[in-house]
């Protein structure tokens, strides 16, 4: 089955610096990778995803980047503020048949004033 | 749109018990996933329904059971709890589309096992 792996498993920055996290996965069919942030004592909310058939995708300050064939991907965060530190967990999932989503195990990110 | 529901909010049980915890998705989605939720462990994929099926189902126990209803609500349940069943167990629904698409979490069930 599907494994996903995270690093780092927590990260602190400078706020106005750019924060990258990791995500490696296992399963080649994967080609649906969503990123999740999730607040203290909040629930999880998707905050951007990409699909296998495209290589990076932006949304304003936040990006993302594919590269299938080092089954990697990443979530970059440019121009930091205080509301970014949360909990990120990235996922993988074969897009074809139900909701089976493997999450990694998450990267504490503190961005300090 | 009222978001996803999960009840209850917090409950204590002990060990050897069961417990069923509760989920209403957004009206229109049909999907229901759940996860268990633990420090260190990230999220968990328990199982997922779809129109009353089960469609998915991740590495648990057969202690771990769900069932959906025909209104898409969702109960999961735990018989035999051990201590390490101590978790925040998270439920999700999703557009009826067989493709993935964005998760929408409820705030959870935080099941403390003593």
């Amino acid at each position: 089955g599907e494994n996903v792996e995270q690093h780092p498993s927590t990260l602190s920055v400078q706020e106005g610096d750019s924060a990258v996290i990791k995500c490696t996965y296992s399963d080649s069919a994967s080609n649906y990778f969503p990123w999740y942030k999730q607040e203290l004592g909040k629930r999880p909310q998707l905050i951007i995803d990409i699909r296998s058939n495209v290589g990076e995708k932006k949304d304003q300050r936040i990006a993302v980047t594919l590269n299938k064939t080092a089954k990697h991907f990443s979530l970059h965060i440019t121009e930091t503020q205080p509301e970014d530190s949360a909990v990120y967990f990235c996922a993988a999932t074969v897009d074809n048949y139900g909701q089976n989503f493997v999450f990694g195990p998450g990267t504490r990110l503190s961005v300090l004033p | 749109k009222a978001g996803v529901t999960q009840t209850p909010r917090y409950l204590i049980k002990t060990r050897g018990q069961q417990v069923t915890l509760s989920c209403s998705p957004i009206s229109g989605h049909r999907s229901v996933s759940w996860y268990q939720q633990t420090p260190g462990q990230g999220l968990q994929f328990l199982f997922e329904y779809f129109s009353e099926t089960q469609r998915n189902k991740g590495n648990f126990p057969g202690r771990f059971s769900g069932r959906q209803f025909s209104n898409s609500r969702s109960e999961m349940n735990v018989s035999t709890l051990e201590l390490g069943d101590s978790a925040l167990y998270l439920c999700a629904s999703s557009l009826p589309r067989a493709n993935t698409g964005e998760l929408f979490f409820g705030e959870g069930s935080r099941l403390t096992v003593l």
